[in-house]
């Protein structure tokens, strides 16, 4: 199988605090992770894209300084939110794609619900 | 620019019966095509996937879904309906298997009994 694990599941906390989301690939190596945002009764928005060992690649719109993706390894991203506010409440979803040649789809986690108070 | 139109945000069919889910895609180059599930809470289960070989993908769970060019449609299918099936569907589109994904705004289908 390809699992990928995220941590945590649901988080709640104060406006201004900082929160960092896992991302774990669990049984492969994932050169590639990704971040989404989902918000209520909406599609996944792509937030970036990161390589393990280099520097997110982040869509346009999405603030570099809010939303701090590091990829050290190759099972694991983490991304934190920092001093995050009430608009920041949202359901992250991270993927994974499997490293090597050929055909390899993205791997969801079952995302994090943020709320922040 | 890529992008994914699903026609209808919520369909509604009785257990036992064709599930049928529209998408229609753009794309300037050849296209993967994809279809997830969504539960509720939860992340995405890929349900099938078409990277440029048979025209018709099977999937799991008896979902498969058929290509066709000339509509620019990826339409997703299973002959009878279960209840475990209810659930949201994206399907999405990207230029390489595995690279950045762009999703339709789903469809929740309900189930009927």
């Amino acid at each position: 199988g390809a699992v990928v694990s995220q941590h945590p599941s649901r988080v709640i906390c104060k406006s201004g605090t900082s929160v960092k989301i896992e991302c774990r690939s669990l049984d492969f190596q994932a050169t590639t992770m990704f971040w989404y945002r989902q918000f209520p009764k909406q599609s996944l928005m792509l937030m970036a894209t990161s390589n393990e060992g280099s520097k997110a690649t982040y869509e346009q719109g999405v603030e570099k300084d809010k939303f701090l993706i590091n990829h050290a390894s190759l099972t694991l991203s983490t991304l934190t939110v920092t001093s995050a506010h009430p608009e920041d409440s949202s359901f992250y979803i991270c993927s994974a794609k499997r490293g090597g040649y050929g055909d390899q789809p993205q791997h969801f986690g079952d995302g994090t619900r943020l709320s922040i108070l | 620019a890529q992008s994914v139109t699903q026609l209808g945000s919520h369909v509604s069919v009785s257990e036992g019966a064709l599930v049928l889910l529209r998408c229609n895609y753009s794309s300037s180059v050849p296209p993967y095509l994809f279809w997830y599930v969504q539960y509720p809470n939860q992340g995405l289960q890929l349900l099938l996937k078409y990277t440029s070989a048979a025209t018709l993908v099977k999937g799991i769970n008896g979902f498969e879904a058929e290509f066709k060019k000339s509509e620019t449609s990826f339409h997703l299918t299973k002959p009878s309906a279960h209840m475990s099936d209810a659930a949201e569907y994206f399907c999405a589109v990207s230029e390489f298997s595995g690279n950045k994904l762009v999703f339709g705004a789903g469809t929740i289908l309900r189930v009927k009994s």
